[in-house]
């Protein structure tokens, strides 16, 4: 079964408005941690915010916001007043910690291609 | 502080050759993880090493390797290179605090194509 799950292969936003982008997530640890990453055509990953399964408040980065519902495991990543820059790949991922706090295994989505319209 | 570098950006080969990509942590980070892009497979785990030593590996064949220099320096090879292993090869730094940390910082990747 998938472990990290984006629905939306593509999605389409005028520049100014807002966007959401969906990820649902799978696992039985009570401990992980959550990523969203900005894949621009240039090929490199850009890390844009975190939420850890314990933080109590939504995690906010300037105009990134994760929209996190625990008991639905998803990890909605809010765009807000989007620009052309932020057209790009964008991969929601998990990261499992086991135990000993030892697992640096990222587990990815298969993304979702944002294009900002002007 | 400078970021994840990666070298070379592009490569190509032939089937059958082997290949060794280099991939230099940010400054101060022990931890350094390789992953593989496909558009068929999407991004996939290889492995991670920390303090010289492999931690975790992901599902992958023997031909697929890795080591990691007391600088912190990584280097992954892959020998007998097939048509699949094209890809786009990410490397991600991090400091590696007990209980994991927030932010894995990627490099620019390593492009290459096997003919």
């Amino acid at each position: 079964a998938q472990k990290i799950t984006q629905t939306q292969p593509g999605m389409f936003v005028q520049e100014k408005e807002a966007v959401t982008l969906d990820c649902t997530y799978d696992t039985s640890d009570p401990s992980y941690g959550l990523f969203w990453y900005k894949q621009p055509s240039s090929g490199e990953m850009i890390f844009l915010i975190y939420q850890g399964s314990y933080d109590q408040q939504n995690a906010t980065e300037g105009r990134y916001s994760l929209n996190f519902q625990k008991a639905r495991k998803s990890a909605n990543l809010v765009i807000s007043a989007s620009q052309l820059g932020d057209s790009a790949m964008y991969f929601c991922a998990m990261r499992e910690v086991n135990s000993g706090g030892s697992n640096y295994k990222l587990t990815f989505g298969k993304g979702t291609l944002l294009t900002v319209n002007p | 502080k400078a970021g994840v570098t990666q070298t070379p950006r592009y490569l190509i080969k032939t089937r059958g050759q082997q290949v060794t990509l280099s991939c230099s942590p940010i400054s101060g980070h022990r931890s350094v993880s390789w992953y593989q892009q496909t558009p068929g497979q999407g991004l996939q785990f290889l492995f991670e090493y920390f303090s010289e030593t492999q931690r975790n590996k992901g599902n992958f064949p023997g031909r697929f390797s890795g080591r990691q220099f007391s600088n912190s320096r990584s280097e992954m090879n892959v020998s007998t290179l097939e048509l699949g292993d094209s890809a786009l090869y990410l490397c991600a730094s991090s400091f590696r605090r007990a209980g994991g940390d927030n932010e894995q910082f990627f490099g620019p990747g390593t492009r290459l194509t096997v003919l």
